[in-house]
C-alpha cells in the first residue's frame, strides 16, 4: 500500500490548458502539502492544508488553486499552463502532534508536469 | 528568513569512500534539521533529524550533527556504496507562533550524488 500516492505520475499538455494533480495519503496524517520542485532540483513549498483549512500559501500565482475534500485528500488544478509551470510537484503529508517542530513529512513519488 | 545553504554538486565519488555533504543554514530561533534522500524516480524520503544543539542523527551509515555554533549539519558517510546514488537535502523546519512548524521545510538546493563501482 503506498503511503501517498499522486496521479498521474506524467502530464504532458499544451500552453493554455487546464489540469489537475490528485494526491491521496492513508497515513491519517492531518496536514498536507505541495511542493514544487524545478529542473535544478530545488524545492520549494507551495501549499499546506491541516484537516481541510488552508495553512501555508506560498506566493503562488492564483492559477494555482489547491482542494481538499476531506484530510486525505489534496489536489492540485492549474489553470491556463504556462512554459514556467513545467516541474516535478511533490504531495507530502505529515503528523502534527510533535510540537517539536520536527514534523517528518512523507513524500509521493511526484507528478512530472510538461508544458508544451 | 530562513535559508539553508548546501555544497554544490554533483559529487562523484568511488565506492567505499568517505562521503562529507556540508549544510549550513540561517534560521530564526531554533530549527529542527533534516536530511532527505531522492533516489532517481522516486519522492524524498526521510533520510535522518536531529531536534536540538548536539543531537546527532544517524541512519544507514549515515550521520550529522547538529552544531549551534557553526550553523552546521554536515552529512557523512564513512564507505558510500553504488546504492547511495541519489540526490541529499539538507532541510530545517521552525515552530511558528501557533506552536507548529505544520512541515515548512526549508530546503537547500540539493546535492547530487554518484558513486562508482
Amino acid at each position: 500500500d503506498t503511503a501517498v500516492s499522486q496521479t498521474p505520475k506524467y502530464l504532458v499538455t499544451q500552453m493554455g490548458n487546464d489540469k489537475s494533480i490528485k494526491c491521496e495519503q492513508n497515513l491519517g496524517h492531518d496536514t498536507m502539502y505541495w511542493y514544487k520542485q524545478d529542473s535544478k532540483k530545488f524545492l520549494k513549498i507551495m501549499f499546506s492544508y491541516n484537516n481541510k483549512e488552508l495553512i501555508i500559501n506560498e506566493t503562488v500565482p492564483n492559477r494555482f488553486s489547491p482542494k481538499s475534500p476531506d484530510k486525505a485528500h489534496l489536489n492540485l488544478h492549474i489553470n491556463s499552463l504556462e512554459l514556467g509551470d513545467s516541474a516535478v510537484y511533490f504531495c507530502a503529508s505529515s503528523d502534527d502532534r510533535d510540537v517539536s517542530g520536527a514534523n517528518v513529512l512523507t513524500f509521493g513519488a511526484g507528478s512530472r508536469l510538461t508544458v508544451l | 528568513g530562513n535559508s539553508v545553504t548546501q555544497m554544490e554538486g554533483p559529487v562523484t565519488l568511488s565506492e567505499e569512500a568517505f562521503l562529507t555533504i556540508n549544510c549550513t543554514y540561517t534560521a530564526t530561533g531554533y530549527p529542527s534539521l533534516f536530511w532527505y534522500v531522492q533516489y532517481p524516480g522516486e519522492g524524498l524520503q526521510l533520510l535522518l533529524k536531529a531536534t536540538k544543539a548536539d543531537d546527532k542523527g544517524s541512519n544507514k551509515g549515515f550521520e550529522a550533527t547538529y552544531r549551534k555554533e557553526t550553523t552546521s549539519f554536515h552529512l557523512e558517510k564513512g564507505s558510500v556504496q553504488v546504492s547511495d546514488s541519489a540526490v541529499y537535502f539538507c532541510a530545517l523546519s521552525t515552530i511558528n507562533a501557533g506552536g507548529t512548524s505544520y512541515g515548512k521545510l526549508t530546503f537547500g538546493q540539493g546535492t547530487i550524488l554518484t558513486v562508482h563501482p
